[in-house]
Order: C-alpha cells, then structure tokens, then sequence
C-alpha cells in the first residue's frame, strides 16, 4: 500500500531563518506531488505541483520554492522566512496513471514563524 | 483563489441525526471530491463525483451533484461523534491538469 510521510511534524522558526520541509511517498511510482498550505480555519491554498523529476509548477507567487530530486521527494524550502510564512504545510500525491485527481496527504507540518 | 465554497461554515448536530453540508463552485468541472479533516491531520479523501453522475453512495454517506447549479451536496446519515470534523470539496476543473481546488471547510460538531 501507498503511503506518504512528512517531517518534521512542527517547526518553530525565527524570521529570516531558512526553511526545508520533506515529502517522500512510497509504494508508488511517477506520482503527481502537491505542497499546500493551510491557514487556521481556511481551506487549502495549493502552493506547487510536479507531474515529475525536475518539473514544478508554482501557483502562488511568494518567498517559497520546491524541488523534487527524485522521483518520490518532494521538498519546499525558503531562503529567509516571514511571519507570513506561519501555518500547516501538507504534502499530497495522486496517480498519474489514473485521471480522476483523487489525492492523499500527508499528515502535514506545523510551521510557526516568531 | 477558491473555486468551491461551502456552506455552512459550521455546523452542530446531536448524535444520530443526519449532517447536509453544501458546495458551490464556478467553472465547468471533470469531477467534484469530498475529503474530511480531523483538527491538526492530513486531509482524507471521502468521495469522488464525475460530472456526468448525479448522485454517488458510499456507506453512510450520500453526494449528488446539480451541474446545472454548479454545486454539490454531501449527506452524512446517522452520525457519530467520531464524524467530528471539517469536511472540505474540491473540483477538478476542465482542463485542470491534475489541480484539485478546494474550498474553506465546513466544521461539523457531532454532540454525544
């Protein structure tokens, strides 16, 4: 069975500080990779997606970025954080073989900027 | 922005009873999802409607989808307090390359 992990769970950061979070997804291959955040209360904002190694596609422009080196790892960094920056990051995947989107996520890390 | 809204934003039922929640959106879709948040977790993916489909069941819940309307219901029968938790739509619009939109939530509150 697929599963996808993130770490680290929460995170405190001062601003200006830099910023790597993890994705990895096992038990599948060439998966669509999604980087959402979340403010409290609000829906999803999707921040990036990547149909594969190398490709990403930003929805929002802001002070983060992604990469994916490898076909599973999908990592979203900044250079100097903002107090704006704060709130729940979620990883999700979905099949590419399969075209109904339907995504599964992570269990998401919480990112305070102080 | 946000494609989907739901509505209402919050709602309070007492155990057994069954929970309607309601989602709008505003372009042409493939398909409409719902998922389901437990406070501080990822989001779980519930149910999935094509836009050709009307209504869809899967167990105790029920989803239909008026195209015409641009907008979805999803029906949680005799719930349980382990149903606690906000439950958000998203649509995959026409032409949308694997992006799911996703609404503001809907927090429901099941009382024991």
């Amino acid at each position: 069975s697929q599963t996808i992990h993130q770490w680290p769970a929460t995170l405190v950061q001062p601003v200006g500080s830099p910023l790597s979070l993890e994705c990895t997804v096992e038990g599948t291959s060439n998966p669509n990779l999604y980087w959402y955040r979340q403010a409290a209360g609000r829906g999803l904002q999707l921040l990036f997606y990547s149909v594969g190694i190398g490709q990403i596609s930003s929805e929002v422009p802001q002070n983060l970025s992604a990469s994916r080196p490898q076909d599973r790892q999908f990592i979203l960094s900044s250079k100097k954080l903002l107090l704006s920056d704060s709130g729940f990051y979620l990883c999700a995947w979905s099949a590419r073989t399969v075209r109904s989107y339907e995504q599964y996520f992570g269990p998401g890390t919480r990112l305070t900027v102080t | 922005s946000q494609q989907g809204e739901e509505d209402p934003q919050a709602l309070s039922i007492q155990e057994g009873e069954n929970a309607t929640m309601n989602c709008s959106y505003k372009t042409s879709i493939n398909n409409l999802q719902w998922y389901r948040q437990n406070s501080g977790r990822g989001l779980v993916h519930l149910i999935l409607i094509r836009s050709n489909e009307r209504e869809k069941h899967s167990g105790r819940l029920r989803v239909t989808l008026d195209t015409s309307k641009k907008s979805s219901s999803l029906l949680i029968t005799a719930s349980r307090a382990a149903d606690t938790a906000s439950y958000f739509c998203a649509t995959a619009a026409l032409g949308s390359n694997y992006k799911l939109t996703f609404g503001k939530g809907t927090l429901l509150t099941v009382n024991p």
